[in-house]
């Protein structure tokens, strides 16, 4: 099984920072990682697909990079409503995929 | 909109079976493959189930295999999922997704229903 294993946990950020978001896979997965957004109490949302393809509808600010075993998810300006939890997940081996375990932007 | 609403979450005892159901709108249903993903309580995703939009390619996490059933019907726009002899593990929130792109299984999950809630009590 492939491991998914996101740094930071956690972070503390201010509105307008720079956030940065890493991700790595156990083993190579190409660039089939993608990334969701989870607010409290609701489901989660795709941000980004196949590593750098942003979701109609997702803001500029996110961004995906990466390839094999090392992928990252910036923001580029925090902003209020990106308060959340972050997932990435390989859909490499697919029917099978996996999450990682979630990193949480809180308030600074 | 395409809109996902699942039905069916509920306390149930252990070695118990509940039926989830999962109806969509807005988009044409028989063009997509749809999921179960589950959220354990305080932690993150796991995938449970996917059925392509023929039903021609089911899959199953390793978790439930055996237990667990995915099935679709075309024509009312529903995805189930029938959950046999449930554990105490298998409790969280389920979540209806759709598979991004098209009718078979590329596991990037597009729109996502608001999650039932199973709780299976030992």
């Amino acid at each position: 099984d492939i491991q998914m294993t996101q740094s930071p946990s956690s972070l503390s950020a201010s509105v307008g920072d720079r956030v940065t978001i890493s991700c790595r896979a156990s083993q190579n997965i190409g660039r089939y990682l993608n990334w969701y957004q989870q607010k409290a109490g609701k489901a989660p949302k795709l941000l980004i697909f196949v590593a750098s393809s942003l979701q109609s509808g997702v803001p500029s600010r996110f961004s995906g990079s990466g390839s094999g075993t090392d992928f990252t998810l910036t923001i580029s300006s925090l902003q209020p409503e990106d308060f959340a939890t972050y997932y990435c997940q390989q859909s490499h081996t697919s029917p099978m995929c996996s999450f990682g375990q979630g990193t949480k932007v809180e308030i600074k | 909109e395409d809109l996902l609403v699942e039905s069916g979450g509920a306390l149930v005892q252990a070695g118990r079976s509940l039926r989830l159901s999962c109806a969509a709108s807005g988009f044409n249903f028989d063009d997509y493959a749809m999921h179960w993903v589950r959220q354990l309580p305080g932690k993150g995703l796991e995938w449970v189930s996917g059925i392509s939009w023929n039903s021609k390619r089911i899959d199953y996490a390793d978790s439930v295999k055996g237990r667990f059933t995915i099935s679709r019907d075309n024509a009312k726009n529903s995805v189930i999922l029938q959950m046999n002899s449930l554990r105490s593990e298998d409790t969280g929130l389920y979540f209806c997704t759709r598979d991004m792109r098209g009718g078979g299984l590329s596991m990037i999950f597009g729109p996502w229903g608001p999650g039932t809630l199973v709780t299976v009590s030992s």
